[in-house]
């Protein structure tokens, strides 16, 4: 069954350090996703990105945050300036059209910012 | 008012028990209601997907939606020790893909 991948599995980064979070979708999806879990807390989303745009994001995904699709197969988010704050598991996730009915989530990056 | 709310357990059962899971939403404007399953450093799999009111069943898991009282909720009929993990509502006012999760509810059943 195809699966969202997502690199590096754990990530520790400084401070003040930039960081990109790496994604490949399913080869065939369209819509592609930033959602974060902060330990203990729940899953909220930051950004959904269609046709190589920005369709919607939330009030988490600031100037820190951008997301790009450098090519036919991966999806980044990078941080520029990565918070304590920004520790938190972060999935990707993509769809093959319009719909959340076939919303497919990766495994996850876990990130610690120390 | 939080937007959704869920209890979130721990909720432990025996195997072969029926477990039920609910959410509350606060906002009318919600159509589209899933469930998700979520193991230990893993992200979330669909489970159940509906649209608007009413019931949907697959195998044994079973998802309602009562929009009138803003309540959603899923039950597992005879319960399994692989069915332990976290269950997460959430919930979509269009197509967007923008969910809104609940807390989730963590689920241990036990042999």
């Amino acid at each position: 069954e195809p699966e969202v991948t997502q690199t590096p599995s754990h990530q520790v980064t400084q401070m003040g350090q930039e960081v990109i979070l790496r994604c490949v979708p399913i080869s065939n999806h369209l819509y592609f996703y930033w959602y974060r879990q902060i330990l203990g807390q729940k899953v909220e989303f930051l950004v959904s990105f269609y046709n190589n745009e920005i369709s919607e994001k939330s009030e988490i995904f600031d100037d820190q945050f951008s997301v790009e699709r450098p090519d036919g197969s991966n999806f980044t988010l990078k941080i520029r300036s990565t918070k304590l704050e920004d520790s938190a598991m972060y999935f990707c996730a993509s769809t093959p059209q319009s719909t959340n009915e076939k919303l497919f989530f990766g495994s996850g990056t876990q990130l610690s910012v120390l | 008012q939080k937007e959704v709310e869920q209890d979130p357990g721990p909720l432990s059962v025996p195997e072969g028990a029926i477990v039920s899971l609910n959410c509350t939403y606060s906002n009318s404007a919600f159509q589209y209601f899933m469930w998700y399953r979520q193991y230990s450093r893993k992200g979330p799999e669909l489970l159940m997907y509906t649209y608007s009111s009413g019931n949907k069943e697959d195998g044994r898991f079973t998802a309602q939606v009562d929009k009138s009282s803003k309540y959603i909720s899923l039950f597992i009929r005879d319960s399994q020790p692989s069915d332990s993990a976290t269950y997460l509502c959430a919930m979509d006012y269009n197509q967007g893909g923008k969910l809104i999760f609940g807390q989730g509810t963590e689920l241990s059943v036990k042999p």
